[in-house]
């Protein structure tokens, strides 16, 4: 079966420092994209960052960066320089590559971050 | 560009009853997919429609389905309501390709009594 885990229930952080938040999966494909959302308490499901099995080279966004160990099978998110807002709950999810046609995301439970002022 | 609409917000039924709920997608998108949220099973996938077809479906009962209309909206359906299906209820659309960037709606969070 083709799970996903992360392992911090929840995780807190002083504004402006960096955090990191851990993510697992278990499969047996080898093409697939990984994401990391986040829900905040508006409950809006946002994407924050995208990476592709295939590409080495590490994804970003702005403040988002993402550890992807193909290998190891992790994917942890890198939040420098938090702020208020991103205190949300962040989800990480996968879903196998397959001709374009699989929306079937499959999540973990979700991290639930506070940036403390 | 408006983003993805979901109706109602809020609604509270009792068990034995049925429900629908509406989503909108983003104008040009195709695929609308469903999940379940709870706090203890997380996010669960439903169905996802694809040009008023079902194309994928997740592991649940009967008493879930589904429809999109031509203009790609979707309904879901939920008959003979147990407490277990209070949860939040997200809908996502995308445009149908390889890229499975998913835009959720804000929910509809449905409570059984």
């Amino acid at each position: 079966a083709q799970t996903v885990t992360q392992s911090q229930p929840e995780m807190s952080v002083q504004e402006a420092e960096t955090v990191t938040l851990s993510c697992t999966y278990d499969t047996s494909e080898n093409n697939y994209y990984l994401f990391w959302y986040k829900q905040p308490p508006s409950r809006q499901m946002i994407l924050v960052i995208r990476q592709e099995a295939y590409k080495q080279q590490n994804a970003t966004e702005n403040r988002f960066s993402v550890n992807f160990q193909k290998a190891a099978k992790s994917f942890s998110l890198k939040i420098s320089d938090s702020q208020l807002g991103d205190t949300a709950m962040y989800f990480c999810a996968f879903v196998p590559f397959n001709a374009g046609n699989n929306r079937k995301l499959i999540w973990g439970l979700g991290t639930s971050l506070a940036v403390n002022p | 560009k408006a983003g993805v609409t979901q109706t109602p917000r809020y609604l509270i039924k009792t068990r034995g009853q049925q429900v629908t709920l509406s989503c909108s997608p983003i104008s040009g998108h195709r695929s609308v997919s469903w999940y379940q949220q709870t706090p203890g099973q997380g996010l669960q996938f439903l169905f996802e429609y694809f040009s008023e077809t079902q194309r994928n479906k997740g592991n649940f009962p009967g008493r879930f389905s589904g429809r999109q209309f031509s203009n790609s909206r979707s309904e879901m359906n939920v008959s003979t309501l147990e407490l277990g299906d209070s949860a939040l209820y997200l809908c996502a659309s995308s445009m149908g390709g390889g890229a499975n960037v998913l835009t959720f709606g804000a929910g509809s969070r449905l409570t059984v009594l």
